[in-house]
């Protein structure tokens, strides 16, 4: 199975900053269509995910411009900027490339 | 809009079986695939497996073959997963997805005696 590493485990952040979530597979998430597998989510708590990027770096519908994802075939990064109170929760990253989809630990963000 | 309604918590007994339901709505369900997910305090997710509405074609995690069966009634626009010999590792929040992106509330699974 793909191996999904999150780091930090945690993040405490000043709102109005920025932060940034990395995420590392244990395989390359780029298929030969050239596209790669790798999604966001986040949890608020008590809900559940929300899909934030999809295919390394494709806002999902809905979602503030303030998130952002990039990265290459294993190493992600998911950016917020100027993080506000409603960013608290669990971040996830994902991969959808192949069976079984697997998910990392979770970072959780929680303001200063 | 899209909407993913699941059923209510369970409390089953050890050995027993359960059948959780995802009612659909706001889209193509007979072109979706719908995925199952099983969330344990840690926090961590794992994925079940997947159907696809239009045939019933599935994809299962090797995990969970034997534990979940996945079924769809596209009448309704629902979805469903049937648990079976349910014991205390099956304990967790279950959800249903439509294509990974949207996701249902959840269902709480207990497994008591």
């Amino acid at each position: 199975d793909i191996v999904m590493t999150q780091a930090p485990l945690s993040v405490s952040v000043t709102p109005g900053e920025s932060a940034s979530i990395s995420c590392r597979s244990s395989k390359s998430l780029l298929h030969s269509n050239g596209i790669t597998y790798v999604y966001w989510y986040l949890q608020k708590p008590g809900k559940s995910p929300q899909l934030l990027i999809y295919r390394m770096s494709n806002l999902a519908s809905g979602v503030p411009d303030r998130f952002s994802g990039s990265g290459s075939e294993t190493d992600f990064t998911l950016k917020i900027s100027r993080v506000e109170a409603e960013d608290v929760g669990i971040y996830y990253c994902g991969q959808l490339l192949e069976n079984p989809y697997t998910f990392g630990a979770g970072t959780k963000l929680e303001l200063k | 809009q899209v909407k993913l309604l699941q059923s209510g918590a369970e409390l089953v007994k050890p050995g027993a079986s359960v059948k959780l339901s995802c009612k659909t709505s706001g889209f193509t369900f007979s072109t979706s695939y719908m995925s199952w997910l099983k969330q344990v305090p840690g926090p961590s997710i794992e994925w079940i497996g997947w159907i696809y509405a239009g045939d019933g074609g599935t994809n299962y995690n090797q995990k969970f073959k034997g534990k979940a069966t996945l079924t769809v009634d596209k009448s309704s626009s629902t979805a469903y997963m049937d648990l079976s010999s349910l014991t205390s590792e099956d304990a967790a929040v279950y959800f249903c997805a439509r294509d990974s992106a949207y996701w249902g509330q959840g269902t709480l699974v207990t497994v008591s005696s």
